[in-house]
Formats: structure tokens, C-alpha cells, sequence
């Protein structure tokens, strides 16, 4: 089993739904959770932190359930600009800073 | 802006030959890390670079993979005896310390 796992997808939706993406780690140990963001053929980038009360930023909205080991991301009235593939992270615990472990992402199409 | 840099964009090289992938990072960043991303899946962690010091390297896959940070900031990845499942994308990322990584637009590394 990984340590993180997600939906593929990929997710077809019309601009303006919204569309949430689920996620499930395997360390029961693990501290720090994250959100990137990878366009094709790009690189990943920051979307947002996870935070244990929840956060949202703008239409981005994360979630984080310890007891389930299970981080949502739900992103409201969808734009044609957030077509990309949606990365779940998880910081190795015990491991150094870096050790950040990736799913293997869920690619979401927005349509017009 | 000056954000993370890698060179060469694109590499291809013959089975067995040695390859080195250059990583500039952001000036100041003190921690460094290199990812493998193979196509379909999300990055995987290879090592991580604090200053000159390489304070972990569990994920190299094997002894054909060596990276170096000799000065501090700019690191090279070298992947010795190339074989075809070495072909994927190598991300470099670097940070402050603990604070989000920042990517460069990957190597796409093919090997023939």
C-alpha cells in the first residue's frame, strides 16, 4: 500500500461546479500536509497547507481528518484556469524537512 | 524571477552512458532536495541537501545514483550506468529552512 493515496481521476466538470478530491495517508505519525498544484509539463507548486481546524483560501477549501487519516481539498465555483492535476503531500515522519512524500495526483479538467 | 534553476531541460543518453543533472537553487535557500517524478506518478524523494551537507539520502534508488552540493548551492545528480527505468523527470527543489520547497522545472532525463 502507498503511504499516500488518491483518486486518479481524472474529474470532467463544467466551470463554476464544485468538485472535491479526497485523500489517505498511511502514517498514523505524520505532522505537516499540503495541497500542490502541477500543470502538464510543469512543476509542482504550493497550492495550500493543511491545517487540523481546516483553512480555506479564496475558493480553496482543506480539510484534515487525523482520526480517518484523510485530507480533502474542495475547490468551489471552478474556473477553466484550474485545470491541472491536484497533488496530495504528506511530510515523512521522522524523516529530515525534505522528506516530503507525494501522491500520485488527481488531474482535474474544468470545461466550458 | 529567480527562482529555482535546472539544466539541462532535456536529456538524452544511450543505456550505460553517465548523466549529470545540474541544479541551481534559489539564492539563500539553505536546504536543497531532488525528486524523481516517473511519468503517471507523483515526485519521489531522492535526497536532501543542507548547505553542503547531505543529511539524507534514503530515497537514491541505487549506488548508480550520487548527488553533491560541494560549495553549498548549486547541486549536481549524477546517475551512473544509465538504465531505462532511470528515464523520468528529476525535480530540484530548495527552501529555507522549514519552510514550503520550491520547485525548478525539472530534467525530462530519457534513456534510449
Amino acid at each position: 500500500r502507498k503511504e499516500v493515496e488518491q483518486d486518479p481521476g481524472p474529474f470532467n466538470v463544467p466551470e463554476g461546479a464544485t468538485v472535491a478530491f479526497n485523500c489517505t495517508y498511511s502514517n498514523s505519525a505524520s505532522q505537516s500536509f499540503f495541497w500542490y498544484r502541477q500543470d502538464c509539463r510543469k512543476e509542482p507548486k504550493l497550492l495550500m497547507s493543511v491545517y487540523s481546524s481546516g483553512n480555506e483560501d479564496g475558493r480553496f477549501t482543506a480539510q484534515l481528518n487525523r482520526a480517518s487519516q484523510y485530507i480533502s481539498l474542495l475547490i468551489r465555483d471552478s474556473k477553466l484556469s484550474d485545470s491541472a492535476t491536484y497533488l496530495c503531500v504528506v511530510l515523512r515522519s521522522g524523516g529530515s524537512q525534505g522528506n516530503l512524500i507525494f501522491g500520485k495526483g488527481t488531474k482535474l479538467s474544468v470545461k466550458p | 524571477g529567480a527562482g529555482v534553476s535546472q539544466s539541462p531541460r532535456y536529456k538524452v543518453a544511450k543505456r550505460g552512458q553517465d548523466v549529470a543533472l545540474r541544479c541551481d537553487p534559489i539564492s539563500g535557500h539553505v536546504s536543497l532536495f531532488w525528486y524523481q517524478q516517473a511519468l503517471g506518478q507523483g515526485p519521489e524523494f531522492l535526497t536532501y541537501f543542507q548547505n553542503e551537507a547531505q543529511l539524507d539520502k534514503s530515497g537514491l534508488p541505487s549506488d548508480r545514483f550520487f548527488a553533491e552540493r560541494p560549495e553549498g548551492s548549486v547541486s549536481t545528480l549524477k546517475i551512473q550506468r544509465t538504465q531505462q527505468e532511470d528515464s523520468a523527470v528529476y525535480l530540484c527543489a530548495s527552501s529555507l529552512a522549514y519552510q514550503p520547497q520550491h520547485f525548478g522545472d525539472g530534467t525530462r532525463l530519457s534513456i534510449l
